[in-house]
């Protein structure tokens, strides 16, 4: 098992392009999870899924965000014309849905600087 | 009102001491709590879970649950300078397992 894998690590765009950051989760977990950092703050919820099925977007994810996980494995976050206050480390974390047990690990991070 | 607060820190303990991590939540449904370290520029890390009240221990780690107060706290024994990190304290919300954090205490430990 190697952990949770997140790709690229780094990423530096200009405003206004497009990326798209992959997550690949730890093989038997079913829920995955991404998660906006930045400086002096934790982790901001974007969106989870089980499974394929995306269960819950925060409302501060503007349009320009879309995440998908088909088959229920990888999943990729997009950000549509990034905005220099796109700038920060997307993190992903994946998690096996079971009542007795709840933990979620993280990826190494994707860091997105907007020029 | 945050849904799940720390002190941001930073605090300092000497090298062998007893580092004290506190951490309240708004929501009296959440089930679960964690706490996770993270090292300046790394992603966070795992330390501890806790799920039910009272105290759960692991090495050097003590995760204290009292959901009555919506209390959570970390405490680290024989505390070392590789223990420096900011360490996030986290919930899941009650109904789903999003977790929801602080914003972070940062830990100092001085040699």
């Amino acid at each position: 098992d190697t952990g949770v894998s997140q790709d690229p690590r780094h990423k530096i765009t200009k405003r206004g392009q497009n990326v798209t950051f992959r997550c690949d989760p730890i093989s038997e977990h079913n829920r995955l999870y991404w998660y906006r950092q930045t400086l002096g703050q934790g982790p901001e919820f974007l969106t989870y899924f089980q499974n394929e099925a995306q269960l819950e977007k925060s409302r501060l994810l503007s349009d320009r965000f879309s995440a998908e996980r088909p088959k229920g494995s990888f999943s990729t976050l997009e950000i549509q014309r990034t905005e220099q206050g796109d700038s920060a480390m997307y993190l992903c974390a994946s998690s096996l849905y079971d009542s007795s047990n709840t933990e979620a690990f993280f990826g190494q991070g994707t860091r997105l600087t907007v020029v | 009102q945050k849904e799940v607060e720390q002190n941001s820190g930073p605090l300092s303990v000497p090298e062998g001491a007893i580092a004290s991590l506190n951490c309240t939540y708004s929501d009296r449904g959440s089930q679960s709590f964690f706490w996770y370290r993270q090292y300046s520029g790394k992603s966070p890390e795992l330390i501890m879970s806790i799920y039910s009240n009272g105290d759960k221990e692991d090495g050097r780690f003590t995760a204290q649950l009292n959901k009555a107060s919506q209390y959570v706290s970390l405490l680290i024994r024989d505390s070392q300078p590789s223990d420096s990190a900011t360490y996030l304290c986290a919930a899941t919300t009650s109904g789903t397992y999003k977790y929801i954090f602080g914003t972070g205490t940062r830990l100092k430990v001085l040699a």
